[in-house]
């Protein structure tokens, strides 16, 4: 079957630390991958995407990703984590129905 | 400026009460989708559509309708059969292509009063 698995529910950082939020995928044949953002009660935004050619992508916000095939990940990560950060994370893949499979969501925390 | 435009924001419900949520979109996409969101559950979907007058079941459809009777519009009824209708609720649209990434609107929180 076809899934993401984002690993911890909850991630806290201090402000200025590294961000590293994890994700994998299941498939036999790499999908497109997108980590997407959301601030509390609003809808989610893209911050990057991976569909072919360089594994390592970057995003809004600072943000970057590196695509796997090995380990069949997809983690994100920030060099320097800010108080606006603090938000929930998705991992996303495509799939071949065209809908998109999301994780359960990572909530990443910021401590001052 | 394209996107997606969710109404209302906010809405209540009473026990008993069909309610139904609006989702338009100007991005000439042909595939949307309602997704639930509650809390530690990240988003489940409800229904899907990716031509006009066609939909699909999602995950959750049981207590949910929808109807796409334009590519601009999926509204989505929360009928008095959803036993927990409480829930922030999420649309999203698609543009064809597997590498293409969904927009979402800014969502619509349900409370049962």
């Amino acid at each position: 079957a076809q899934s993401v698995t984002q690993l911890g529910s909850h991630v806290s950082v201090s402000e200025g630390a590294l961000v590293l939020l994890r994700c994998n995928y299941s498939s036999s044949v790499p999908p497109y991958l997108f980590w997407y953002v959301q601030y509390p009660n609003q809808g989610l935004q893209l911050l990057l995407k991976y569909t072919t050619g360089a594994t390592l992508v970057k995003g809004i916000n600072g943000f970057e990703a590196e695509f796997k095939k090995s380990e069949t990940s997809f983690h994100l990560t920030k060099p320097s984590a800010h108080m606006s950060d603090a938000a929930e994370y998705f991992c996303a893949r495509s799939s071949n129905t065209g809908k998109l499979i999301f994780g359960q969501g990572t909530t990443l925390q910021v401590k001052p | 400026d394209g996107g997606i435009t969710q109404s209302p924001k906010y809405l209540f419900r009473k026990e008993g009460q069909n309610v139904t949520l609006s989702c338009e979109q100007n991005l000439n996409h042909d595939a949307m989708y309602w997704y639930r969101q509650d809390p530690g559950q990240g988003l489940r979907l409800i229904y899907y559509s990716q031509i006009v007058n066609d939909f699909q079941k999602g995950d959750i459809a049981e207590g949910y309708s929808v109807s796409r009777e334009k590519k601009e519009s999926f509204p989505l009824t929360v009928t008095s059969a959803q036993k927990n209708p409480t829930a922030f609720y999420l649309c999203a649209s698609i543009a064809t292509g597997a590498h293409t990434e969904a927009f979402f609107g800014q969502g619509t929180r349900l409370t049962v009063v």
